[in-house]
């Protein structure tokens, strides 16, 4: 069945720099993606959302960003903090009800 | 405001014995609720969804069962444990088949021994 994936499963950053996810999917009828942040022993907070229609969504110190001609979504912190250190997973929506999760990328901010 | 809750927060069982996993959601009406699990250091495979009141789908065979009692509540079992159910139990509401961001619950850290 088609999946999402993340292209790296860990990425260390310095505070302060910006962090880009990557996430590949690869159903083309999904219309709507969500980025979700889980950190340890919790469970997964929203961070934003895109739909299909758009290839741009802004938010605060966050921008996730759509490229359907590749099938490729990513997410873009500026100025990373170390509360910004957990597992970030990427979600596409096939039409009907349920979200298709990737496997997640850890995050890990260094002073 | 919404809120979801989940408990137990942490279950330590035997393999054979039973299990009952319990969710609900405040603050919102007929939502569609969801059972994940994930296992460590994994992503969230969909276990079961419900739309409404009885009504409840099944995404992969499984030892685990669901049910929906009340419309805002949403149990996990199972009769008998394996020691592949262990993982983290994740319940999660959505506001309707159009609307598709979920929020989820704090979770439920289950060991299988």
């Amino acid at each position: 069945g088609e999946s999402v994936g993340l292209h790296l499963p860990t990425l260390s950053v310095q505070e302060g720099d910006n962090s880009i996810i990557n996430c590949a999917y690869s159903n083309s009828a999904s219309d709507y993606f969500i980025w979700y942040k889980q950190e340890s022993g919790k469970g997964p907070q929203f961070i934003i959302d895109i739909r299909s229609n758009m290839d741009k969504r802004q938010g605060q110190r966050v921008t996730v960003l759509l490229n359907k001609t590749v099938k490729h979504l990513s997410l873009q912190i500026a100025a990373t903090q170390p509360g910004d250190s957990a597992v970030y997973f990427c979600a596409e929506n096939p039409p009907g009800y349920a979200l298709n999760f990737g496997k997640g990328t850890s995050l890990l901010v260094t002073p | 405001s919404q809120t979801i809750h989940q408990w137990p927060a942490t279950l330590v069982q035997p393999v054979g014995s039973p299990l009952s996993l319990e969710c609900t959601v405040e603050g919102t009406s007929n939502p569609n609720l969801y059972w994940y699990r994930q296992a460590a250091g994994r992503g969230l495979q969909l276990l079961f969804y419900s739309v409404g009141i009885g009504q409840i789908s099944s995404e992969v065979p499984q030892n685990l069962s669901a049910s929906r009692p009340q419309d805002r509540q949403f149990i996990l079992s199972s009769k008998k444990l394996l020691l592949s159910d262990s993982g983290f139990y994740l319940c999660a509401w959505g506001a309707s088949p159009s609307v598709h961001e979920q929020f989820f619950g704090p979770g439920t850290r289950l060991t299988v021994l």
